[in-house]
């Protein structure tokens, strides 16, 4: 069974502390990684793609890297304004299919 | 680009009552995506279709659930009757289908939905 497992649900973090989010994976055929950003009472928002094993994508503060079984998303000198719940999401099998979730982790930064 | 939009953003009904959501995908996406999200369960996939076509229903829980897309502009998911555990917030997606490479899904903002 496919499964995406997020580690840790909650992180709290103060501005400017470095930090890591495990995201460890089990599919047939993967597709495509996907990071997905969330914030209270609102829609996941896009926020990378990795493909295979080796690629990282960074942006602003953030960096996605990707091994055969898991990724990580880093956080660099992180500001209050990066609280938020960070989703990982894996896509098997054929194109157009649906995404498989894990139940994300909460980042909360204070100043 | 207007995003995906849906609604309502939230529905307040009472057990027993007909509940239907909307939703109007991205122009130029062909497949969309109806999912759950619930603190217990996370983000759960309902129902999705490609053009217009429902290709996985798999994650619609009982009868009481049904989704249609009659138009690549919109689809509805509606639940009869509606019960107290069906309270969770829906979330619709679209993408850009593509037979190769990966086809990122853009979300709406959601439908809050409370059953009491």
């Amino acid at each position: 069974e496919d499964q995406v497992t997020q580690s840790p649900e909650a992180l709290r973090l103060q501005e400017g502390e470095s930090s890591s989010l495990n995201c460890s994976y089990t599919v047939s055929g993967l597709r495509g990684l996907f990071w997905y950003r969330q914030d209270p009472g609102k829609g996941p928002e896009f926020l990378f793609t990795l493909y295979s094993a080796g690629e990282e994508k960074e942006k602003e503060r953030l960096k996605a890297t990707l091994t055969k079984k898991e990724s990580f998303l880093h956080i660099t000198a992180p500001k209050p304004e990066d609280s938020a719940t960070y989703l990982c999401a894996v896509q098997a099998g054929q194109a157009g299919t649906a995404l498989i979730f894990g139940k994300g982790t909460t980042l909360s930064v204070s100043s | 680009d207007a995003g995906v939009i849906q609604s309502p953003r939230h529905e307040v009904t009472e057990m027993g009552q007909e509940v239907t959501l909307r939703c109007k995908p991205i122009s130029g996406h062909n497949s969309l995506f109806w999912y759950r999200q619930t603190m217990m369960r996370g983000l759960e996939l309902l129902i999705y279709f490609n053009n217009n076509v429902p290709i996985d229903d798999s994650g619609m829980p009982e009868d009481r659930f049904s989704a249609k897309m009659p138009n690549a502009s919109f689809s509805t998911l509606k639940i009869q009757p509606s019960e107290p555990r069906d309270s969770a917030v829906y979330f619709c997606a679209s993408s850009s289908f593509r037979t190769s490479g990966v086809d990122t899904q853009y979300f709406g903002p959601g439908t809050r939905l409370t059953v009491l």
